[in-house]
């Protein structure tokens, strides 16, 4: 079955470090999105990829970056971790036929 | 870019009670997605509307878009306690069909 899958589940790490969450589908989705859940604010949007070599801000970008180098991936990296940034991390992709988004099992990331 | 409200973020009900939630948004929406996240889960899709006054149901759940496409419904017949999680909805930004932006959602207790 076709599947996304995020890594690492669960990351402790310090102010100031470059940390990657790596995410991946099968599905051969285009659309890719990262969210990030904080309690009291929902999902917010981070960064997005309508297809290879494509990659957009979403709402709360600062401090993230984002690259797509094939279809299935779509890693996120934090150059310099903030304390600010503890956080769990969602990563999606978009079916284009439905509009329906398939979850990860999400990242929680603790900035100490 | 688009806002779509959800309120209250909390409600608790008891066991066999029924629930109703709403989303609603300033502007006229194209489509609307609910999603329900399980405490320590991810968030799944449930449904999505399209058409002015549709209605679907999955269940125990009635999902519906108003008149005008400006506002969603969710009701929840005779909750179980099952049915805890936050749920969200889910609407697409203005001019970016991909790219959805979610509501704050609505966590949901149930007291057996």
């Amino acid at each position: 079955d076709a599947e996304i899958t995020q890594s690492p589940r669960h990351k402790i790490t310090e102010t100031g470090r470059q940390v990657t969450l790596a995410c991946h589908q099968t599905w051969n989705h285009n659309n890719m999105f990262w969210y990030r859940q904080d309690l009291g604010h929902g999902l917010r949007l981070i960064h997005y990829s309508y297809g290879v070599h494509d990659t957009n801000k979403g709402e709360v970008s600062d401090g993230y970056s984002v690259s797509r180098s094939n279809t299935e991936d779509l890693p996120l990296t934090l150059e310099s971790a903030a304390s600010s940034q503890t956080s769990v991390y969602f990563c999606a992709s978009r079916d284009r036929y439905t509009g329906e988004l398939f979850f990860g099992e999400g990242s929680r990331l603790t900035v100490l | 870019g688009q806002q779509v409200m959800q309120i209250p973020q909390y409600q608790h009900v008891q066991e066999g009670e029924d629930f109703t939630t709403y989303c609603n948004s300033s502007t006229t929406l194209s489509n609307i997605q609910w999603y329900k996240q399980r405490p320590g889960g991810h968030p799944v899709f449930l449904i999505q509307l399209v058409k002015s006054g549709e209605v679907k149901k999955q269940k125990r759940l009635t999902f519906q878009f108003g008149e005008a496409k400006k506002n969603s419904s969710l009701h929840i017949t005779a909750t179980q306690t099952t049915d805890v999680g936050t749920y969200f909805c889910a609407v697409p930004n203005t001019g970016a069909n991909s790219k959805l932006t979610f509501g704050k959602g609505i966590t949901l207790s149930v007291r057996p």
